[in-house]
C-alpha cells in the first residue's frame, strides 16, 4: 500500500466551528507532514512530526493544532478559523525525516471558511 | 535564505514539441532536488529525485534531468510532450534543513 489518505475530500465550515482534518498511511513511515497550499501556489509546510512528536511548527497560528495519535496517523484540529484560511491541504509521510526522504503526498482536504 | 525559482510560469505547446522547464535553487550547500507534478484533481507525485552520483536523471513517463551544481539548475526535459502532460509542475528541494521548499510552479498546458 503505497498511499497516503485523507479525509474529508471538502469541508465547508463556518469561523466558529471546531471540525478535523485526517490522515492515514500505511506504509510504515514514521515522518508526517501537513502542508497547506492556496489556490496557483506551491504547497507551504505548516507541521512535521517525526516518531509521533512535533519536530517542525512552522509558526503557524494556534487555531491550528496537529495530533499524531499513532505512526499511521495525523489529524490537524480546526478552530476559529478565518476566511483566509481557506485552501487546500496536504498531508505527506516519508520514511524518516532526513533531507533523503521522498514524501508521498496525499490528495488533499478542500476547506472553505465562510 | 533558501529559494527555488521556476521561471516559466505558464508553457503552452502543441503534442510531440519538446520541453524544458527552468529550475534554479540557491543555497551553497549540499542539496537534495526533486520535481513533482499535479495533474488536475490529483495528488502530487514523483516525477524523479536526485540526490547524487550521475547528474542526468531519468524519471517516470519519459521525464529527465539535469543537474548543474555551477549553475545552481535542476531543468526538467521531455523530448515529446503528450496531451496527458498536461498538469502543473513543481521544482523542490531538501537542505540540511530536511525542509522541502518548493518553487512557484510551472503551469503546462499540451494542446492536441
Amino acid at each position: 500500500d503505497t498511499e497516503v489518505t485523507q479525509t474529508p475530500k471538502h469541508l465547508v465550515m463556518g469561523m466558529t466551528n471546531k471540525k478535523s482534518l485526517k490522515c492515514e498511511q500505511h506504509m510504515g513511515h514514521r515522518a508526517m507532514y501537513w502542508y497547506k497550499q492556496k489556490a496557483k501556489k506551491p504547497p507551504e509546510l505548516m507541521f512535521v512530526y517525526s516518531y509521533e512528536k512535533l519536530s517542525i511548527n512552522e509558526s503557524v497560528p494556534s487555531r491550528f493544532s496537529p495530533e499524531c495519535p499513532n505512526s499511521s496517523l495525523l489529524n490537524l484540529h480546526l478552530h476559529a478559523l478565518q476566511p483566509e484560511d481557506s485552501a487546500l491541504y496536504l498531508c505527506a509521510s516519508s520514511q524518516g525525516q532526513g533531507s533523503y526522504n521522498e514524501q508521498f503526498f496525499g490528495p488533499g482536504t478542500r476547506l472553505t471558511v465562510l | 535564505a533558501q529559494s527555488v525559482s521556476q521561471h516559466n510560469h505558464h508553457v503552452i505547446l502543441s503534442e510531440a514539441a519538446s520541453l524544458e522547464l527552468g529550475c534554479n535553487y540557491s543555497y551553497g550547500g549540499t542539496v537534495n532536488l526533486f520535481w513533482y507534478v499535479q495533474y488536475p484533481g490529483q495528488h502530487l507525485q514523483l516525477l524523479l529525485k536526485y540526490f547524487s552520483g550521475d547528474p542526468l536523471v531519468k524519471g517516470i513517463k519519459g521525464f529527465e534531468a539535469e543537474f548543474i551544481k555551477s549553475k545552481f539548475s535542476f531543468n526538467l526535459r521531455k523530448p515529446s510532450v503528450q496531451w496527458s502532460d498536461t498538469a502543473e509542475y513543481f521544482c523542490a528541494v531538501t537542505t540540511n534543513t530536511d525542509k522541502l521548499i518548493f518553487g512557484t510552479g510551472t503551469r503546462l498546458q499540451v494542446f492536441p
